[in-house]
Protein backbone atom coordinates (compact mmCIF):
# COMPACT_ATOMS: atom_id res chain seq x y z
CA UNK A 1 0.00 0.00 0.00
CA UNK A 2 1.21 3.18 -1.57
CA UNK A 3 0.86 6.05 1.32
CA UNK A 4 2.88 8.54 -0.49
CA UNK A 5 2.90 8.63 -4.10
CA UNK A 6 4.67 10.47 -7.05
CA UNK A 7 2.83 9.43 -10.44
CA UNK A 8 5.09 11.27 -12.83
CA UNK A 9 8.38 9.15 -12.98
CA UNK A 10 9.96 12.27 -15.07
CA UNK A 11 9.31 15.43 -15.88
CA UNK A 12 12.05 17.78 -18.42
CA UNK A 13 11.89 21.53 -18.61
CA UNK A 14 13.73 24.13 -20.13
CA UNK A 15 16.52 26.43 -18.04
CA UNK A 16 14.36 29.08 -17.03
CA UNK A 17 10.66 27.88 -16.86
CA UNK A 18 8.65 26.57 -14.14
CA UNK A 19 9.40 23.36 -12.67
CA UNK A 20 5.90 21.20 -11.03
CA UNK A 21 6.62 18.13 -9.51
CA UNK A 22 3.28 16.55 -7.65
CA UNK A 23 2.81 14.43 -4.27
CA UNK A 24 -0.31 13.10 -3.49
CA UNK A 25 -0.92 11.14 -0.32
CA UNK A 26 -3.48 8.49 0.96
CA UNK A 27 -2.84 8.83 5.27
CA UNK A 28 -5.02 11.24 6.85
CA UNK A 29 -2.89 11.31 9.69
CA UNK A 30 0.44 12.93 8.04
CA UNK A 31 0.73 16.39 9.27
CA UNK A 32 4.15 16.85 7.76
CA UNK A 33 5.65 17.18 4.38
CA UNK A 34 8.93 17.09 2.85
CA UNK A 35 10.91 17.86 -0.11
CA UNK A 36 14.16 16.25 -0.90
CA UNK A 37 16.66 16.02 -3.69
CA UNK A 38 18.85 13.50 -4.59
CA UNK A 39 22.08 13.32 -7.07
CA UNK A 40 23.08 9.73 -7.77
CA UNK A 41 25.51 8.06 -5.47
CA UNK A 42 25.15 10.23 -3.01
CA UNK A 43 22.48 10.64 0.52
CA UNK A 44 19.09 12.94 -0.42
CA UNK A 45 19.27 16.29 1.14
CA UNK A 46 16.57 18.12 2.87
CA UNK A 47 15.10 21.26 0.42
CA UNK A 48 11.51 22.30 1.88
CA UNK A 49 9.26 21.38 4.34
CA UNK A 50 5.27 22.32 5.20
CA UNK A 51 3.48 21.79 8.08
CA UNK A 52 -0.01 20.41 8.04
CA UNK A 53 -1.51 23.51 9.39
CA UNK A 54 -0.12 25.32 6.36
CA UNK A 55 -0.64 25.58 2.60
CA UNK A 56 1.90 26.86 1.35
CA UNK A 57 6.28 27.73 2.71
CA UNK A 58 8.71 29.67 0.02
CA UNK A 59 12.15 29.54 0.57
CA UNK A 60 13.70 31.65 -2.27
CA UNK A 61 13.21 29.65 -5.89
CA UNK A 62 11.09 26.56 -4.31
CA UNK A 63 7.89 26.80 -3.04
CA UNK A 64 5.67 24.41 -1.51
CA UNK A 65 1.63 24.13 -1.65
CA UNK A 66 -0.29 21.64 0.49
CA UNK A 67 -4.25 20.94 -0.31
CA UNK A 68 -5.24 19.00 2.36
CA UNK A 69 -8.72 18.27 1.13
CA UNK A 70 -7.38 16.59 -1.94
CA UNK A 71 -4.57 15.35 -0.17
CA UNK A 72 -1.95 16.84 -2.79
CA UNK A 73 1.09 19.00 -2.45
CA UNK A 74 3.21 20.16 -4.83
CA UNK A 75 6.92 21.75 -5.31
CA UNK A 76 7.18 24.32 -7.96
CA UNK A 77 10.49 25.44 -8.69
CA UNK A 78 10.98 29.21 -10.56
CA UNK A 79 13.31 29.83 -12.57
CA UNK A 80 14.50 26.10 -12.73
CA UNK A 81 18.18 26.04 -13.59
CA UNK A 82 20.39 22.76 -15.44
CA UNK A 83 21.86 22.30 -11.59
CA UNK A 84 18.45 20.94 -10.17
CA UNK A 85 18.37 18.05 -12.52
CA UNK A 86 18.13 15.68 -9.80
CA UNK A 87 15.65 13.20 -8.25
CA UNK A 88 12.94 14.68 -5.92
CA UNK A 89 10.90 12.09 -3.49
CA UNK A 90 8.29 13.85 -1.45
CA UNK A 91 8.28 12.56 1.91
CA UNK A 92 5.68 12.98 4.48
CA UNK A 93 5.00 12.10 8.36
CA UNK A 94 3.02 11.54 11.50
CA UNK A 95 3.36 13.02 14.85
CA UNK A 96 0.07 12.02 16.05
CA UNK A 97 0.20 10.48 19.60
CA UNK A 98 4.15 10.67 19.51
CA UNK A 99 4.84 7.64 18.76
CA UNK A 100 5.97 8.42 14.72
CA UNK A 101 9.74 8.33 16.18
CA UNK A 102 10.61 10.63 13.41
CA UNK A 103 9.87 7.84 10.46
CA UNK A 104 9.53 9.48 7.02
CA UNK A 105 7.43 7.75 4.19
CA UNK A 106 8.45 8.71 0.94
CA UNK A 107 7.41 8.62 -2.51
CA UNK A 108 8.93 7.02 -5.71
CA UNK A 109 10.75 9.68 -6.87
CA UNK A 110 10.14 12.11 -10.03
CA UNK A 111 13.29 12.60 -11.97
CA UNK A 112 13.40 16.43 -13.28
CA UNK A 113 15.63 17.43 -16.20
CA UNK A 114 16.74 20.54 -16.36
CA UNK A 115 17.91 21.69 -20.21
CA UNK A 116 19.86 24.62 -21.06
CA UNK B 1 27.65 20.56 10.41
CA UNK B 2 25.37 17.73 11.52
CA UNK B 3 26.73 14.37 10.19
CA UNK B 4 25.68 10.99 9.16
CA UNK B 5 28.52 8.72 8.71
CA UNK B 6 28.20 5.63 6.50
CA UNK B 7 31.03 2.69 6.71
CA UNK B 8 31.12 2.20 2.81
CA UNK B 9 30.23 3.94 -0.22
CA UNK B 10 30.52 1.33 -2.85
CA UNK B 11 30.60 -2.53 -1.82
CA UNK B 12 30.43 -5.78 -3.81
CA UNK B 13 29.62 -9.21 -2.00
CA UNK B 14 28.76 -12.60 -3.01
CA UNK B 15 25.50 -14.41 -3.08
CA UNK B 16 25.76 -16.39 0.72
CA UNK B 17 27.69 -13.88 2.40
CA UNK B 18 26.89 -12.08 5.60
CA UNK B 19 27.15 -8.30 5.17
CA UNK B 20 27.47 -5.53 7.66
CA UNK B 21 26.64 -1.87 6.57
CA UNK B 22 27.37 0.21 9.45
CA UNK B 23 26.03 3.70 10.31
CA UNK B 24 27.29 6.79 12.67
CA UNK B 25 25.66 9.77 13.27
CA UNK B 26 27.04 13.01 15.67
CA UNK B 27 24.07 14.73 16.82
CA UNK B 28 22.61 12.76 19.54
CA UNK B 29 19.77 11.79 17.55
CA UNK B 30 17.56 9.07 19.31
CA UNK B 31 16.09 7.64 16.10
CA UNK B 32 18.34 6.33 13.53
CA UNK B 33 17.05 4.62 10.07
CA UNK B 34 18.14 2.36 7.38
CA UNK B 35 16.05 3.05 3.81
CA UNK B 36 16.61 0.99 0.64
CA UNK B 37 16.53 2.96 -2.79
CA UNK B 38 15.77 1.20 -5.74
CA UNK B 39 14.34 3.06 -9.33
CA UNK B 40 10.69 3.51 -9.73
CA UNK B 41 10.38 2.23 -5.92
CA UNK B 42 11.35 5.37 -4.09
CA UNK B 43 13.31 4.70 -0.69
CA UNK B 44 11.66 1.77 1.51
CA UNK B 45 12.22 1.74 5.25
CA UNK B 46 13.59 -1.57 6.26
CA UNK B 47 14.43 -1.04 9.35
CA UNK B 48 14.30 1.55 12.48
CA UNK B 49 15.76 1.98 16.07
CA UNK B 50 13.82 4.46 18.61
CA UNK B 51 16.78 3.97 21.26
CA UNK B 52 19.46 2.07 22.16
CA UNK B 53 18.99 -1.40 22.07
CA UNK B 54 15.82 -1.27 20.50
CA UNK B 55 14.26 -1.89 17.04
CA UNK B 56 11.20 -1.95 14.62
CA UNK B 57 10.47 -3.45 11.44
CA UNK B 58 9.88 -1.31 8.41
CA UNK B 59 7.96 -2.57 5.25
CA UNK B 60 10.66 -4.70 3.83
CA UNK B 61 12.80 -6.18 6.96
CA UNK B 62 13.09 -9.72 5.51
CA UNK B 63 16.53 -10.65 5.04
CA UNK B 64 17.84 -8.19 7.18
CA UNK B 65 18.68 -7.47 10.93
CA UNK B 66 19.54 -4.97 12.51
CA UNK B 67 21.64 -3.67 16.06
CA UNK B 68 21.55 -0.75 17.58
CA UNK B 69 24.54 -1.20 20.98
CA UNK B 70 25.55 2.88 20.89
CA UNK B 71 23.41 5.45 20.41
CA UNK B 72 25.78 7.12 17.27
CA UNK B 73 25.59 3.61 15.81
CA UNK B 74 22.89 1.25 13.75
CA UNK B 75 23.78 -1.57 11.95
CA UNK B 76 22.36 -3.20 9.34
CA UNK B 77 22.82 -6.96 8.31
CA UNK B 78 22.12 -9.16 5.73
CA UNK B 79 22.23 -12.90 6.98
CA UNK B 80 22.95 -14.17 3.63
CA UNK B 81 23.20 -11.74 0.98
CA UNK B 82 21.10 -12.53 -2.23
CA UNK B 83 21.23 -10.47 -5.79
CA UNK B 84 17.66 -8.94 -5.01
CA UNK B 85 19.83 -6.93 -2.19
CA UNK B 86 21.37 -5.08 -4.56
CA UNK B 87 20.30 -1.75 -3.85
CA UNK B 88 21.38 1.46 -2.93
CA UNK B 89 21.24 1.38 0.98
CA UNK B 90 20.44 4.65 3.40
CA UNK B 91 20.94 5.36 6.63
CA UNK B 92 19.22 8.34 8.52
CA UNK B 93 18.59 9.79 11.61
CA UNK B 94 16.30 12.27 13.38
CA UNK B 95 14.31 13.47 16.67
CA UNK B 96 11.69 14.97 15.23
CA UNK B 97 11.14 14.77 11.11
CA UNK B 98 10.29 18.53 11.88
CA UNK B 99 13.19 19.15 13.35
CA UNK B 100 15.60 17.51 10.70
CA UNK B 101 16.08 14.59 9.22
CA UNK B 102 19.26 13.71 7.98
CA UNK B 103 20.89 11.20 5.61
CA UNK B 104 24.36 9.78 4.76
CA UNK B 105 25.66 9.56 1.77
CA UNK B 106 24.60 5.77 1.11
CA UNK B 107 26.02 2.81 -0.15
CA UNK B 108 26.15 1.00 -3.55
CA UNK B 109 25.77 -2.59 -2.75
CA UNK B 110 26.36 -5.27 -5.28
CA UNK B 111 25.98 -8.16 -4.87
CA UNK B 112 27.00 -11.48 -7.66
Amino acid sequence: DQQVKQNSPSLSVQEGRISILNCDYTNSMFDYFLWYKKYPAEGPTFLISISSIKDKNEDGRFTVFLNKSAKHLSLHIVPSQPGDSAVYFCAASSNAGGTSYGKLTFGQGTILTVHP
Amino acid sequence: DVKVTQSSRYLVKRTGEKVFLECVQDMDHENMFWYRQDPGLGLRLIYFSYDVKMKEKGDIPEGYSVSREKKERFSLILESASTNQTSMYLCASSFLASSGFYFGPGTRLTVT
